[in-house]
Parts: structure tokens; C-alpha cells; sequence
């Protein structure tokens, strides 16, 4: 079965730098390209970043790109999202997904 | 970008009759390898968005079979033939032949 956990969301001010982690499992994450998905409060789901399955290729939202980061360690199965100049409008779940799987999340708050 | 765009919003439906959401996209989905890389996607309240449908009408698995999508090209359509209370949730039609867009989401709630 097809797990993706992640974890690193929490409060953080403006300006501030946080690190999201996706701990997958039950596939071979090597093969996949993953992505990371948004959803603010109340609001729609938003693409934020992609990357392909030997890492070699990434993809940016305008609206992260110069301050977010995409990565991945093939031999740990885990996805991560480096983020920084958090602002106001970044506060939201952030979900890994593979095309047909997601995880259930974790909650970043922009606040001071 | 590919801008997706939903209708209704909201669908207020009776349990055990159908219910339809329309999904129109900015430019044609069709990818130069033949495909239409358009899904949907069911999030219930408090969960993970779920894929339901790929590349326009295939199930996924598990997707019970009153689930079903059509169209082609630049416009989409998700059938739930008899809607049931655990159909509860929006749904959202997303793009994936250029970047990934999603629409603004659809939410069906129970008369």
C-alpha cells in the first residue's frame, strides 16, 4: 500500500525558513516523480513544486519560485520542500502526492 | 498556465439521484503523446484529496463504478449516477498535460 507522511509543518514568522519532509513508503520512490500540492484555509488545492524521479528536473509555481526548494533522497524514500521568506499567503496544508496518492499533510502557519 | 474552470460551485443534490460537474479548460488537453492527462479528484471534509478518475473516464482503483468522466478536448463532465451521503466533499477536475493546474473545485452537499 502506497503510505506518504509528512511532517515539518508548524508556526513560523514572516521571513522564516521551514523544511517539509514526505516519508514514503510501499513503492519504489526512485521510479516516481513527486509533487508537492497547497491548500490554504477554507481555499482550492494549488501545485507548488515538482520533481522528476532521479531528482534531475524541478518545477515551480510562480508564486514559490526563488523560495522554495524541491529534493529527494532516493535512498531514504523521503521527499522534502525547503522553504523560505515565508510569507503570509504561504500559510497552508502542504500535501506530497504521487499522480495517484497523497498524503494527508501537514499544517504551516505564518504568523508573528 | 492552463486556467481549469469548474461549474457549479456547489451542487445541492438528493440522495439517490444523479449528479453531474462540468470542467472547462483555457486550451486543449490533448498532450503530443495522444493522451488527455484530466483527473478527478474528491477531497471529504477533513481528508486528502482522493483521485477518482484519470485521463478523462478510467476509474482508479477502488473507485466505485457510479463514479464515471467524459469529454474530450477542452471540456470534461464527472457523472455520480446515484449520489450517496459518503459522496459528501468537493470535487476538483486537474490538469496535467502542461504543469498541473486544478479547477476551483466543486462542492456537493446533500438537499
Amino acid at each position: 500500500e502506497v503510505q506518504l507522511v509528512e511532517s515539518g509543518g508548524g508556526l513560523v514568522q514572516p521571513g522564516g525558513s521551514l523544511r517539509l519532509s514526505c516519508a514514503a513508503s510501499g513503492f519504489t520512490f526512485s521510479s516516481y516523480s513527486m509533487h508537492w500540492v497547497r491548500q490554504a484555509p477554507g481555499k482550492g488545492l494549488e501545485y507548488v513544486s515538482a520533481i522528476s524521479s532521479n531528482g534531475g528536473s524541478t518545477y515551480y509555481a510562480n508564486s514559490v519560485k526563488g523560495r522554495f526548494t524541491i529534493s529527494r533522497d532516493n535512498s531514504k524514500n523521503t521527499l522534502y520542500l525547503q522553504m523560505g521568506s515565508l510569507r503570509a499567503d504561504d500559510m497552508a496544508v502542504y500535501y506530497c502526492a504521487r499522480y495517484d496518492s497523497w498524503g494527508h499533510g501537514t499544517l504551516v502557519t505564518v504568523s508573528s | 498556465d492552463i486556467v481549469m474552470t469548474q461549474t457549479p460551485l456547489s451542487s445541492p443534490v438528493t440522495l439517490g439521484q444523479p449528479a453531474s460537474i462540468s470542467c472547462r479548460s483555457s486550451q486543449s488537453l490533448v498532450h503530443s503523446d495522444g493522451n488527455t492527462y484530466l483527473s478527478w479528484l474528491q477531497q471529504r471534509p477533513g481528508q486528502p484529496p482522493r483521485l477518482l478518475i484519470y485521463k478523462i473516464s478510467n476509474r482508479f482503483s477502488g473507485v466505485p463504478d457510479r463514479f464515471s468522466g467524459s469529454g474530450a478536448g477542452t471540456d470534461f463532465t464527472l457523472k455520480i449516477s446515484r449520489v450517496e451521503a459518503e459522496d459528501v466533499g468537493v470535487y476538483y477536475c486537474m490538469q496535467a498535460t502542461q504543469s498541473i493546474t486544478f479547477g476551483q473545485g466543486t462542492r456537493l452537499e446533500i438537499k
